[in-house]
């Protein structure tokens, strides 16, 4: 069974320094998210996309955060500039044409900023 | 913005008890409610979910209930098994087309099944 794939499973970065996580979302699906975890908070809602672009985005979703999809498979969130408070769990998430409610996570990359 | 509060925040039942997972949420725009079974160090995975258009669904041992007056929804688990044991997430989201349908999640149910 396909499914949404993300790396690295683990980034060390130091704080003011750019990260870019990767996810491959499942093939044929066509809405992409990203989610993000602080340790023992609830997951929340970072932003989605949709045909190339931003279809809505949260408040933590500031200047710093911006996404891409680069090519027919990869989906990508940068952080510019990591700040001690990003640290968290990331959550990449895709949905199918039909059930587009339907989210079907990865496996998360972990953020630790030093 | 909508709130989802989940409850109890964690759940320990012998094998072949039945457990029950409640959630409350404050947007009654919200139109989807699903479930997202987490097992240590792996992905959230989707295992049920109801729209708001249908009271209760199920799906061999497990349940979800809406009551849409109240803003609560329920997961129900019965004749737990040990694999059964992961954290728990409700969600809920009032997406009208499928560019929208975020995700406000709870804060997680650890279920604890005892053989």
């Amino acid at each position: 069974e396909p499914e949404v794939t993300q790396t690295p499973s683990h980034q060390v970065t130091q704080m003011g320094q750019e990260v870019i996580l990767r996810c491959v979302p499942i093939s044929n699906h066509l809405y992409f998210y990203w989610y993000r975890q602080i340790l023992g908070q609830k997951v929340e809602f970072l932003v989605s996309f949709y045909n190339n672009e931003i279809s809505e985005k949260s408040e933590i979703f500031d200047d710093q955060f911006s996404v891409e999809r680069p090519d027919g498979s990869n989906f990508t969130l940068k952080i510019r500039s990591t700040k001690l408070e990003d640290s968290a769990m990331y959550f990449c998430a895709s949905s199918p044409r039909d059930t587009y409610y339907e989210q079907y996570f990865g496996p998360g990359t972990r953020l630790t900023v030093t | 913005g909508e709130n989802v509060e989940q409850h109890p925040s964690t759940l320990s039942v012998q094998e072949g008890d039945s457990a029950v997972i409640k959630c409350t949420y404050s947007d009654s725009a919200s139109n989807y409610f699903p479930w997202y079974k987490q097992e240590l160090g792996k992905r959230p995975q989707l295992i049920i979910d109801i729209r708001s258009n249908v009271g209760e669904k199920k799906d061999q041992r497990i349940a979800v209930t809406l009551n849409k007056t109240a803003k609560h929804f329920s997961l129900h688990i019965t004749e737990t098994q040990p694999e059964d044991s992961a954290v728990y997430f409700c969600a809920a989201s009032k997406g009208s087309g499928g560019s929208n349908y975020k995700l406000t999640f709870g804060k997680g149910t650890l279920l604890t099944v005892n053989p």
